[in-house]
């Protein structure tokens, strides 16, 4: 069974605080996503990574970066968590491939910044 | 940019049929994927479609028409548990071949409501 986890469901940081949220995956996949979810928008992509090392930047990378030193791992960065970056962030992987292989989600952080 | 339609909301009674529609403009396309989130949950995958025409896969179906940029996700004989939000996703090209990655953009999503 595919697992991916994320290293909390809840958090609350103040405004100003640097946030770390970490990503793991259990079935050896390359690709690695980073997405936030907020009513009436949707799951929007922040950054994506296709290899150790490597990352992409999605559709809203700003105030963010991403760290992937191991391939079961990415984390997502906010250098300075602002209450606008209030959201469910959700992470993803899947292989690199294209075909069927779609991406398995984790259960979400849900960061509320003040 | 990227742009994918579904409806916002909608409701439909226990044991009957429910179609719900996206429409898409991308900058390319490499697949269209369903997922199902019930509330406070991550999405699940339910369908794929790359090729035209119909993906059958028990009580879901999938469609695709790519020349219409049109897909649905059916759903029949509906339980209570179908209540949850439906995303419709299309898969993108790599950005540049040979190392690339293929990303997902998602529709906004569809809420479903199944009511007694």
């Amino acid at each position: 069974d595919v697992k991916v986890t994320q290293s909390s469901r809840y958090l609350v940081k103040r405004t100003g605080e640097k946030v770390f949220l970490e990503c793991v995956q259990d079935m050896d996949h390359e690709n690695m996503f980073w997405y936030r979810q907020d009513p009436g928008l949707g799951l929007r992509l922040i950054y994506f990574s296709y290899d150790v090392k490597m990352k992409e930047k999605g559709d809203i990378p700003e105030g963010y970066s991403v760290s992937r030193e191991k391939k079961e791992r990415f984390s997502l960065i906010l250098e300075s968590a602002s209450t606008n970056q209030t959201s469910m962030y959700l992470c993803a992987s899947s292989f690199r491939q294209g075909g069927i292989y779609e991406q398995y989600f984790g259960p979400g952080t849900r960061l509320t910044v003040t | 940019g990227q742009n994918i339609d579904q409806p916002t909301e909608m409701t439909a009674t226990e044991g009957a049929i429910v179609q719900i529609n996206c429409t898409y403009q991308t900058s390319g396309f490499n697949g269209l994927f369903w997922y199902q989130q019930h509330a406070g949950e991550a999405p699940t995958f339910l369908s794929y479609n790359v090729l035209d025409g119909l993906e059958e896969k028990g009580r879901f179906s999938s469609f695709l028409s790519r020349s219409k940029g049109y897909s649905y996700l059916l759903l029949k004989e509906l339980q209570m548990k179908d209540s949850a939000s439906y995303l419709c996703a299309v898969r993108l090209p790599p950005i540049y071949s040979g190392a690339g990655s293929y990303q997902l953009t998602f529709g906004k999503g569809t809420k479903l409501s199944v009511i007694p």
